[in-house]
């Protein structure tokens, strides 16, 4: 987990408001990937994104949920009019590359959504 | 679609007894990563397998990859309480972008 930092660490949003995680990759990384985790169950695949480019998207929902990395700053996963269906635990996991190695990621604490 | 399978699904057993987990896919992997993750924190990384029939050691565990690189096992001997969590393994195919991962076995080593 060392390096990948996502902020804030616990997010509760009541219904219909919108939801910004943030995520800054471990230092020289230029790779993220966002995932959601439910209670007790492995990690489901969001999005993939390099530095102002989405590579795969196709693990977002079509409707609220949209995912940027800027040349500049943090990878933000938001999520409009949030829905209690929204809460889970969201990671951002970081990697140099899939190119490089065997494209292993590195993982960030978390940021825990609660839609009340 | 699950892509891959573990099991056991839970596993509650005494300290200093061994355990095997297991990953299983009709997929092929050009590598696969095996994670614990503790309760209000991210996967931990534990290791990352790319051979078919690789083995690797990390003390008290021992990963294999399987030879047609489908499946993977996690060996745990004498295992400690310390070693409790929710053990995840990770595939990413030969292509596209995804890692794709399993549905997690929660461990629970009972001192």
């Amino acid at each position: 987990n060392a390096g990948v930092m996502q902020n804030p660490r616990h997010l509760v949003r009541r219904r219909g408001q919108e939801a910004r995680l943030r995520c800054s990759p471990m230092k020289g990384h230029s790779h993220v990937y966002w995932y959601r985790q439910l209670p007790e169950e492995g990690l489901k695949f969001m999005v993939y994104l390099q530095k102002e480019n989405i590579i795969d998207e196709s693990g977002m929902p079509k409707e609220r949920f949209s995912a940027e990395f800027p040349k500049e700053g943090p990878s933000i996963l938001r999520i409009q009019q949030v829905v209690r269906g929204d809460s889970a635990a969201y990671f951002c996991a970081s990697s140099p590359g899939v190119s490089s190695g065997s494209g292993v990621q590195f993982f960030g604490p978390g940021t825990r959504l609660t839609v009340l | 679609t699950q892509l891959l399978e573990q099991s056991p699904q839970f596993l509650s057993i005494q300290e200093g007894e061994n355990l095997t987990v297991y990953c299983n896919s009709s997929s092929v992997f050009s590598s696969l990563q095996w994670y614990r993750q503790e309760p209000g924190e991210g996967p931990v990384l534990l290791v990352t397998v790319v051979t078919g029939g690789e083995v690797k050691k990390l003390k008290r565990l021992t990963f294999q990859f399987g030879d047609a690189r489908k499946d993977s096992s996690l060996h745990i001997t004498a295992a400690q309480p310390g070693d409790t969590g929710l053990y995840l393994c990770a595939g990413r195919p030969n292509t596209g972008n995804q890692f794709y991962f399993g549905t997690g076995t929660s461990l629970t080593v009972i001192p």
